[in-house]
């Protein structure tokens, strides 16, 4: 199993452009989990789902929006990107909500 | 709303001396309690968690307990090695609702040899 996979490691965005982050699982999680990570600070959610069509939002929705069409996967969009979500954002997900979080390896997004 | 404070923010100690770290949390509902480790320029990994029924738990050099009343936790490394040099991150959430997963603001370990 490759676990949780994300694309791409690293993108520079100019400020205003939106973009796609791609999170996929193939160990058949219900649970999948957005978060930031900010310099040297710990981890922030940003939206989650508990499956497929179903998602909310986390401490840091602001600026994100997310779908969960398929069990596999969960992608996070940004609209209009602003130089705050200058940030390593790491999807993760779990057999429930209370269980193991297997992380992704991250993206290093920077926006200027 | 609901908080996770942890401390220190780094911790500095001689292989093969003690390490500990504290969390304390604000909501009362919560009753499962994760630790992470996370290496630099890698991925958050589980190394030991903890739920409410139990007092503490231990898993080789790693344990954790929890303190119910006065709302906090903490992490318990023994015979430090160079390889438990990382971030360590705890969290608190509530059943049945994942938007309560909290994370600590970390604490960066470093073992001296």
């Amino acid at each position: 199993n490759a676990g949780v996979t994300q694309t791409p490691k690293f993108r520079i965005l100019k400020i205003g452009q939106s973009m796609t982050l791609q999170c996929t699982q193939d160990m058949n999680h219900n649970y999948m989990y957005w978060y930031r990570q900010d310099p040297g600070m710990g981890l922030k959610l940003i939206y989650y789902s508990v499956g497929a069509g179903i998602t909310d939002k986390g401490e840091v929705p602001n600026g994100y929006n997310v779908s969960r069409s398929t069990t596999e996967d969960f992608p996070l969009r940004l609209e209009l990107a602003a130089p705050s979500q200058t940030s390593v954002y790491f999807c993760a997900s779990s057999s429930g909500g209370q269980e193991t979080q297997y992380f992704g390896p991250g993206t290093r997004l920077l926006v200027l | 709303g609901e908080n996770v404070e942890q401390h220190p923010s780094t911790l500095s100690v001689q292989e093969g001396d003690s390490a500990v770290i504290k969390c304390t949390y604000s909501d009362s509902a919560s009753n499962y309690f994760p630790w992470y480790k996370q290496e630099l320029g890698k991925r958050p990994q589980l190394i030991i968690d903890i739920r409410s029924n139990v007092g503490e738990k231990k898993d080789q050099r790693i344990a954790v307990t929890l303190n119910k009343t006065a709302k906090h936790f903490s992490l318990h490394i023994t015979e430090t090695q160079p390889e438990d040099s990382a971030v360590y991150f705890c969290a608190a959430s509530r059943w049945s609702s994942a938007s309560k997963i909290i994370f600590g603001s970390g604490t960066r370990l470093s073992i001296r040899p």
